[in-house]
């Protein structure tokens, strides 16, 4: 158990939809990331949060956006869900940027 | 910028024999590197980091992984594969321009019986 927390585990939703994933990072942890997961794309990188600010952005779609709240867990806002979107959505946490990364189970994201 | 390169996406070894994970970086600084695994249906999991002290790095279950300079490499090891350590195997570095962890493609490392 890594200490970070990710719900729900499963979600299934259809096209077009929007959903919201939620994670709460280990404790003191202030750094949150998010990645998608998928077979053709592999680990892909969204956004990263340091202590509620938005630090660096990676293949993250204008149809997605995140957020961290002042508790430090973060919210991932897919919406316009295309069928591409199904994928494995994981959120990892560190002491602060750059330092090793601890990731949660994960959200599958079945889009149908 | 920073990056690395996995050399092979498929590596199958015998239990029992040698496991080696090849791991390239690309870096105009002293990197941080990383290694972690990902087991079926779970989020990667730290195997180890190197962080600037020791070339060789232990890390848990057994793997270790020994830093070269003059190769820009980070490859993985472990004396005597299992059956438990088939698994994804990413190696990742950390950017130096906004602290970004790459990681690279990911190995995925077959035990044969």
């Amino acid at each position: 158990d890594s200490g970070v927390t990710q719900t729900p585990k499963h979600l299934i939703t259809a096209t077009g939809q929007r959903v919201t994933l939620r994670c709460s990072p280990r404790s003191g942890d202030l750094s949150v990331y998010w990645y998608q997961q998928s077979l053709d794309q592999g680990l892909q990188f969204l956004i990263q949060y340091y202590n509620g600010e938005e630090r660096a952005k990676g293949n993250i779609l204008e149809r997605f956006s995140a957020q961290q709240f002042p508790d430090l867990h973060s919210e991932l806002n897919l919406s316009s869900l295309e069928l591409g979107d199904s994928a494995l959505y994981f959120c990892a946490s560190s002491v602060a940027l750059g330092y090793e990364q601890y990731f949660g189970p994960g959200t599958r994201l079945t889009v149908t | 910028a920073q990056s690395v390169t996995q050399l092979g996406s498929h590596v199958s070894v015998s239990e029992g024999a040698l496991v080696l994970l090849r791991c390239n970086y690309s870096s105009s600084v002293p990197p941080y590197l990383f290694w972690y695994v990902q087991y079926p249906n779970q989020g990667l999991q730290l195997l180890l980091k190197y962080t600037s002290a020791a070339t060789l790095v232990k890390g848990i279950n057994g793997f270790e992984a020994e830093f070269k300079k003059s190769e820009t490499s980070f490859h993985l090891t472990k004396p005597s594969a299992h059956m438990s350590d088939a698994a994804e195997y990413f190696c990742a570095v950390r950017s130096n321009r906004d602290d970004k962890i790459i990681f690279g493609k990911g190995t995925r490392l077959h035990i044969l019986p």
